[in-house]
């Protein structure tokens, strides 16, 4: 399967502040890439579609403009949540699909765990 | 809204049974069909992918899809201790890459040994 790398794996932060989460593909080109959070005892829920080059595309109840994502190049899609609050408090998670033949899997990142005091 | 539905369980299944895991979705359109796997605290680990209606085998693991029915199935033959964990059920609209994945809330297994 695809390499898929997070940076920061978990981090902490006071509310009020924003926070930059990065998703890299290591071994491969990836013109789309997702982002999900995962609440405690929940499932995974979509929060956005990240598109090399041009604007992502938001899931309904999402706010854009509180989580701000960058996918400038095809390795590398940025997830910034801006002025954090402790409800933000999730596991974040990217994926990607290798390739653009149809039917490709989806793979997974480490995801990033984030706590807001 | 699209749903997939699984029974959070937990399951119980003695070491070397056959555990049955069970999922049913509300989008009559959706084409691609994927089991993960999740470890407490880690991300999903892509177990089976299934397109066609049918069984597909891979290894312990055999995927069973009926759209007509709206139900996907995972079959985990030998069950090992080391396949305890939740284990996520998650639908596509399309057969292709372009859109996300609608998850299941997962189904806790417990492997006794």
């Amino acid at each position: 399967g695809a390499v898929v790398s997070q940076h920061p794996s978990w981090v902490i932060c006071k509310s009020g502040t924003s926070v930059k989460i990065e998703c890299r593909s290591l071994d491969f080109q990836a013109t789309t890439m997702f982002w999900y959070r995962q609440f405690p005892k929940q499932s995974l829920m979509l929060m956005a579609t990240s598109n090399e080059g041009s604007k992502a595309t938001y899931e309904q109840g999402v706010e854009k403009d509180k989580f701000l994502i960058n996918h400038a190049s095809l390795t590398l899609s940025t997830l910034t949540v801006t002025s954090a609050h402790p409800e933000d408090s999730s596991f974040y998670i990217c994926s990607l699909i290798p390739g653009l033949a149809a039917y490709n899997e989806q793979f997974f990142g480490p995801g990033t765990r984030l706590t807001v005091l | 809204q699209k749903e997939v539905e699984q029974n959070s369980g937990p399951l119980s299944v003695p070491e070397g049974a056959i555990a049955s895991l069970n999922c049913t979705y509300s989008d009559r359109v959706s084409q691609s069909f994927f089991w993960y796997r999740q470890y407490s605290g880690k991300s999903p680990e892509l177990i089976m992918s299934i397109y066609s209606n049918g069984d597909k085998e891979d290894g312990r693991f055999t995927a069973q899809l009926n759209k007509a029915s709206q139900y996907v199935s995972l079959l985990i033959r030998d069950s090992q201790p080391s396949d305890s964990a939740t284990y996520l059920c998650a639908v596509r609209e399309s057969g292709g890459g372009a859109d996300g994945l609608t998850f299941g809330k997962g189904t806790h297994l417990i492997i006794q040994p």
